[in-house]
Parts: C-alpha cells; sequence; structure tokens
C-alpha cells in the first residue's frame, strides 16, 4: 500500500516563475492538505482540498492556487516566485468521510528553492 | 484563536534515560492532538494521537504522551531514549469543532539524545 507520494523531490526555479507540484494521497484518503515548512520552522497551512473544492485556507496569497483531481490527487501551483517561497512543501493525506478523527500522512515533501 | 506552544527549542538527554518534550494548546472546543517526527530533510511521520479516551496514548517507537486537560498539555515521554530519538518533533493540535480540520502546529522541538 503506497504512502503520500510527491513529485518531484526537488525544484529549483527563477523568481517570477511558475511552479507545480504534485501529490498523490495514501489509498482510502479522500483529502488532501498542502503545507509549507521553512526552514528551522513548523509546518504553515496552505489550504485543504476535499471533493475537488477548496475547504479551508491559511494565511497564503492567490499566488498559492491548488487543485484535486477525482482520483483525489493534488496540484499544488505557486505563481509569480519569490525568494520567500524557498521551502519544504509537504503534502498530507486524510479521510474525511463518516470518520474526522483520522490523523494525516504526509508526503517526504517538495524541496523548492527560488533564486 | 486555536495555538499550540512548544516551550523548548532544544532538549538533549543521555541515552537510556527518560525524555520529555513539552506541549501546550489552546482551542475552543474539544482538541484533538498529535505528535509528529521529523528527520532531516524528510516528511512528518505520525507518532501518536489523542482523541478522547484514556489520557495516555501510546505510539510508535516507544513514546507516549499524557493528555492533562486542566493544564491544557500534552507532553510526549519516552522511558528510554535511544541515539535514534534525535529529531524534531512536532506537536499539533485540531479543534474538532464542525468540519474544521486543519492542523495548528507548533514550532518543533529538537531532540538530541547522546551516546
Amino acid at each position: 500500500d503506497a504512502g503520500v507520494t510527491q513529485s518531484p523531490t526537488h525544484l529549483i526555479k527563477t523568481r517570477g516563475q511558475q511552479v507545480t507540484l504534485r501529490c498523490s494521497p495514501k489509498s482510502g484518503h479522500d483529502t488532501v492538505s498542502w503545507y509549507q515548512q521553512a526552514l528551522g520552522q513548523g509546518p504553515q497551512f496552505i489550504f485543504q482540498y476535499y471533493e475537488e473544492e477548496e475547504r479551508q485556507r491559511g494565511n497564503f496569497p492567490d499566488r498559492f492556487s491548488g487543485h484535486q483531481f477525482p482520483n483525489y490527487s493534488s496540484e499544488l501551483n505557486v505563481n509569480a516566485l519569490l525568494l520567500g517561497d524557498s521551502a519544504l512543501y509537504l503534502c498530507a493525506s486524510s479521510y474525511l468521510g463518516t470518520d474526522r478523527n483520522t490523523e494525516a500522512f504526509f508526503g517526504q515533501g517538495t524541496r523548492l528553492t527560488v533564486v | 484563536a486555536q495555538s499550540v506552544a512548544q516551550p523548548e527549542d532544544q532538549v538533549n538527554v543521555a541515552e537510556g534515560n527518560p525524555l520529555t518534550v513539552k506541549c501546550t494548546y489552546s482551542v475552543s472546543g474539544n482538541p484533538y492532538l498529535f505528535w509528529y517526527v521529523q528527520y532531516p530533510n524528510r516528511g512528518l511521520q505520525f507518532l501518536l494521537k489523542y482523541i478522547t479516551g484514556d489520557n495516555l496514548v501510546k505510539g510508535s517507537y516507544g513514546f507516549e504522551a499524557e493528555f492533562n486537560k486542566s493544564q491544557t498539555s500534552f507532553h510526549l515521554k519516552k522511558p528510554s531514549a535511544l541515539v535514534s530519538d534525535s529529531a524534531l518533533y512536532f506537536c499539533a493540535v485540531r479543534d474538532n469543532a464542525g468540519n474544521n480540520r486543519k492542523l495548528i502546529w507548533g514550532l518543533g522541538t529538537s531532540l538530541g539524545v547522546n551516546p
């Protein structure tokens, strides 16, 4: 049973460019959350997708957008990249369904470096 | 507002000694509490959770945590530390009101176990 998978593992982009990060949730999970983790910091919640809709959003600008597909996989898009967007981007999946108690499982993350 | 505090940036213990990593929280409703561990350049791994029931929760790798409602704390403990336990530990809380599934994270505590 595959866990949460993210791609790519590492990425280098130039300021002003756009980037797309991908996430496949753990089998049986229907909810995907994205987090940004700067060096030495805890994860910061970006947004969460369920049933192909953004359900909750953290304090991130509109440059950060996402999508969830019918197979529950998800993409995180960041436009007009800034140097400050350099971070580890983590995807977490969980199951909403009728059980709201389940813990989230995390992927290994995508290390984005903006130069 | 929901918040999580990990008052210690760094905890150092000798191998074989007991360890404690502290966490306090603030939520408006009943909390769901989680501990995760993160190794360098890796995603977060779930250790244990408190949802309801017994205040002492046992998790992976010999870790346990005690929920204390009056002190709003959820400290992580292990009776005998291993060098391989050296990592970054994060406490997270979720207010279970409504469909809120956003995890609020502490800033992390770096645990060093000395041989």
